[in-house]
C-alpha cells in the first residue's frame, strides 16, 4: 500500500512569493490534514478536510493561506505571499475515517523563505 | 482544548542503557493518547497508542508506555536503546468523544530528541 505522498520536499523562495504545495493521501482515505511544524516545535493542525469539506480550518491563517480538496482526493496548500515566519515543514497527513484512531503522515515539504 | 508538554528537549543515552520519556498532557475531556517517532529526513510514524482497556502498551520494537490518568501522563520508556532508535519522538492526545468539534484533532508535544551513544 503506497503512503502519503507529498511535493516537493523542498522549497525556497522569497519573502512576498507565492508557494504552493501538494498531498496525496492513502488511497480511500476520506480525512486529510494539513499540519505545520516549525523547527524546535510539534505539528501543529492548519486544516482537516472530510472528502472535499472542510472540518475545522480554526488555526489556518485565513488571510495568506488557502488549501482545497476539489475531488475529495489530492489537495493543495497555498501561501500568498508568503513570511519570513512561514518557513517549516508542511506535514500532510491521512485517515480513513473522520473517526479513525491513526492517521499516516507524509514525508512532509521543508519550505525557507528568505 | 487539550495541551502536551514533553519534560526533556533532548535525551543524550549510551547503547544498551534504559531509557524514559516523559510526557504530561492536559485537557477537559477524555482524550487518546498517542507516540510519534520522526528519523531524520523522514515523516511522521505511529509508534504505539493508547484507546482503552490496559494502561500499559507496547510497540513491537520494544517500546512501551503506560497511561496514568491520575497524573495526566503517558511517558514512554525502552528498557535497553539501540543506536537505531536515534530520532525525534512525539506525545500527542486526540479527543475521545465523537461529535466534538475537536475529534481526531491531534495535539502534539514540542517533542523529544533521542540520541543514542556507541
Amino acid at each position: 500500500e503506497a503512503g502519503v505522498a507529498q511535493s516537493p520536499r523542498y522549497k525556497i523562495i522569497e519573502k512576498r512569493q507565492s508557494v504552493a504545495f501538494w498531498c496525496n493521501p492513502i488511497s480511500g482515505h476520506a480525512t486529510l490534514y494539513w499540519y505545520q511544524q516549525i523547527l524546535g516545535q510539534g505539528p501543529k493542525l492548519l486544516i482537516q478536510f472530510q472528502n472535499n469539506g472542510v472540518v475545522d480550518d480554526s488555526q489556518l491563517p485565513k488571510d495568506r493561506f488557502s488549501a482545497e480538496r476539489l475531488k475529495g482526493v489530492d489537495s493543495t496548500l497555498k501561501i500568498q505571499p508568503a513570511k519570513l515566519e512561514d518557513s517549516a515543514v508542511y506535514l500532510c497527513a491521512s485517515s480513513l475515517i473522520l473517526e479513525a484512531k491513526t492517521q499516516y503522515f507524509g514525508p512532509g515539504t521543508r519550505l525557507t523563505v528568505l | 482544548a487539550q495541551s502536551v508538554t514533553q519534560l526533556d528537549s533532548q535525551v543524550p543515552v549510551f547503547e544498551e542503557a534504559p531509557v524514559e520519556l516523559r510526557c504530561n498532557y492536559s485537557s477537559s475531556v477524555s482524550v487518546y493518547l498517542f507516540w510519534y517517532v520522526q528519523y531524520p529526513n523522514q515523516g511522521l510514524q505511529l509508534l504505539l497508542k493508547y484507546l482503552s482497556g490496559s494502561t500499559l502498551v507496547e510497540s513491537i520494537n520494544g517500546f512501551e508506555a503506560e497511561f496514568n490518568k491520575s497524573q495526566t501522563s503517558f511517558h514512554l520508556r525502552k528498557p535497553s536503546v539501540h543506536i537505531s532508535d536515534t530520532a525525534e519522538y512525539f506525545c500527542a492526545v486526540s479527543p475521545s468523544n465523537a461529535g466534538g468539534t475537536s475529534y481526531g484533532k491531534l495535539t502534539f508535544g514540542q517533542g523529544t530528541i533521542l540520541t543514542v551513544h556507541p
